[in-house]
């Protein structure tokens, strides 16, 4: 099976404009979650989504959203880009979501810097 | 809320060898899993180990195994026989055992860099 991939996988913005990061799961994966790796938070939870829904969310400001589509894919868009979300993005799926013991799986990342 | 604690920056370890890396959590929960993420230069997390809170017994994993002290909230993973390779970021996680139909994040340490040195 492939992997959790990602796109794409650096982007460089300017402060004020918007950004759209795209995640695909492992085939069969309905559960997506994306985490913000930065040197000074660490990782950090963003949201969760399953069936096209969010289910889960983290402690960041409202310019943080994101969407599902029917065949699993995932989406996040941050807007009004600030040079604190300068920042390592990473998505991870498994397979509910909904159960501590399943693994989720990593994608490589999304590395955006905004200046 | 729960917290994962890594208070070991940084540590190095000569080429077959044996390392200890530390992890100590804080929950009021009694059903939980913990994990152990490798995170290389290439960024990508990659799951090294997990275990059960409800499972005395330690996880191994071929050169991986884990110290699971329950009581203590302590969790720290051992590589045994140091590889160039296992040179990496390790991340130490926290997931709540969660009643199906919500969603249980992952809560990270700050993580530890392992230097493997010849």
């Amino acid at each position: 099976k492939a992997g959790v991939t990602q796109t794409p996988r650096y982007l460089i913005k300017t402060r004020g404009q918007q950004v759209t990061l795209s995640c695909s799961p492992i085939s069969g994966h309905r559960s997506v979650s994306w985490y913000q790796q930065t040197p000074g938070q660490g990782l950090q939870f963003l949201f969760e989504y399953f069936s096209e829904t969010q289910r889960n969310k983290g402690n960041f400001p409202g310019r943080f959203s994101g969407r599902q589509f029917s065949n699993s894919r995932s989406e996040m868009n941050v807007s009004t880009l600030e040079l604190g979300d300068s920042a390592l993005y990473l998505c991870a799926s498994s397979l509910l979501g909904s159960l501590g013991r399943e693994t989720q799986y990593f994608g490589p990342g999304t590395r955006l810097l905004v200046l | 809320a729960q917290t994962v604690t890594q208070s070991q920056p940084e540590m190095s370890v000569q080429e077959a060898e044996t390392v200890t890396l530390s992890c100590t959590y804080d929950t009021s929960e009694s059903d939980y899993y913990l994990f152990w993420y490798k995170q290389p230069p290439s960024r990508q997390m990659i799951l090294v180990i997990r275990q059960e809170a409800y499972k005395q017994q330690n996880a191994t994993e071929n050169r991986f195994s884990v110290n699971f002290q329950k009581a203590a909230k302590s969790f720290s993973l051992k590589i045994s026989d140091s590889q160039l390779g296992d040179a990496a970021m390790y991340f130490c996680a926290y997931r709540s055992e969660i009643v199906t139909g919500t969603a249980s994040k992952l809560t990270f340490g700050t993580g530890t860099r392992l230097q493997v040195t010849l």
